[in-house]
């Protein structure tokens, strides 16, 4: 069964301080890794998918990498704008076009 | 604008009383998709559709029914709704391109069911 954890829940930083957002995944046949973002009472907004380990995409201070086991989103210099919930989603080759979510990363970013 | 659209955004009903949830999408999609989001466990698909008239369950369909009689509209309907189906509930749609496709996803209904 496929499945995605990620960490932490939640993520308080300040305005300028650089962090990590993860997501573990376990998939059989990964098609895609993808990244939203979603926004209190707002339907998920894509972000980036990545395709095979070593990917790299960036999209002003975001920028997702892929290993064989977990993703990144690195969020550098975050302005407080920033702050919503950060979804990771796997599509396995089971199930056609099934994303199976994570439970998300909740950011506040302060001034 | 490319975009899928939900009615109603908010509904309020009692247990048993019949409802549909609509979606539609203006991107001619093949797929279309509809999930629940629930504190904790994320996003759960219910049904899917790869094309007018073929639609299968996904995750947690039970309680559901859908329908794909056009291309752009993939209603949510639940015959007899429960308390346990309070939730926010997402409709999504993608090109089927390859395999590789990136889903898009409407505004979202918060149903209450007391």
């Amino acid at each position: 069964e496929d499945q995605v954890t990620q960490s932490p829940e939640a993520l308080r930083l300040q305005e300028g301080e650089s962090s990590s957002l993860n997501c573990s995944y376990t998939v059989s046949g990964l098609r895609g890794l993808f990244w939203y973002r979603q926004d209190p009472g707002k339907g998920p907004e894509f972000l980036f998918t990545l395709y095979s380990a070593g990917e790299e995409k960036e999209k002003e201070r975001l920028k997702a990498t892929l290993t064989k086991k977990e993703s990144f989103l690195h969020i550098t210099a975050p302005k407080p704008e920033d702050s919503a919930t950060y979804l990771c989603a796997v599509l396995g080759d089971t199930g056609f076009q099934k994303l199976v979510f994570g439970t998300g990363t909740r950011l506040l970013v302060s001034p | 604008e490319a975009q899928v659209t939900q009615n109603p955004r908010y509904l309020i009903t009692v247990t048993g009383k019949k409802l549909t949830v609509t979606c539609s999408q203006n991107m001619n999609h093949e797929y279309m998709s509809w999930y629940r989001q629930d504190p904790g466990l994320g996003l759960r698909q219910i049904y899917y559709s790869m094309n007018v008239e073929v639609t299968d369950k996904g995750d947690v369909p039970e309680g559901y029914k859908v329908s794909r009689k056009e291309k752009r509209n993939f209603p949510l309907i639940l015959e007899s709704p429960s308390p346990n189906q309070t939730s926010l509930y997402f409709c999504a749609s993608s090109l089927p391109t390859g395999g590789y496709v990136t889903q898009y996803f409407g505004p979202g209904t918060r149903l209450t069911v007391l």
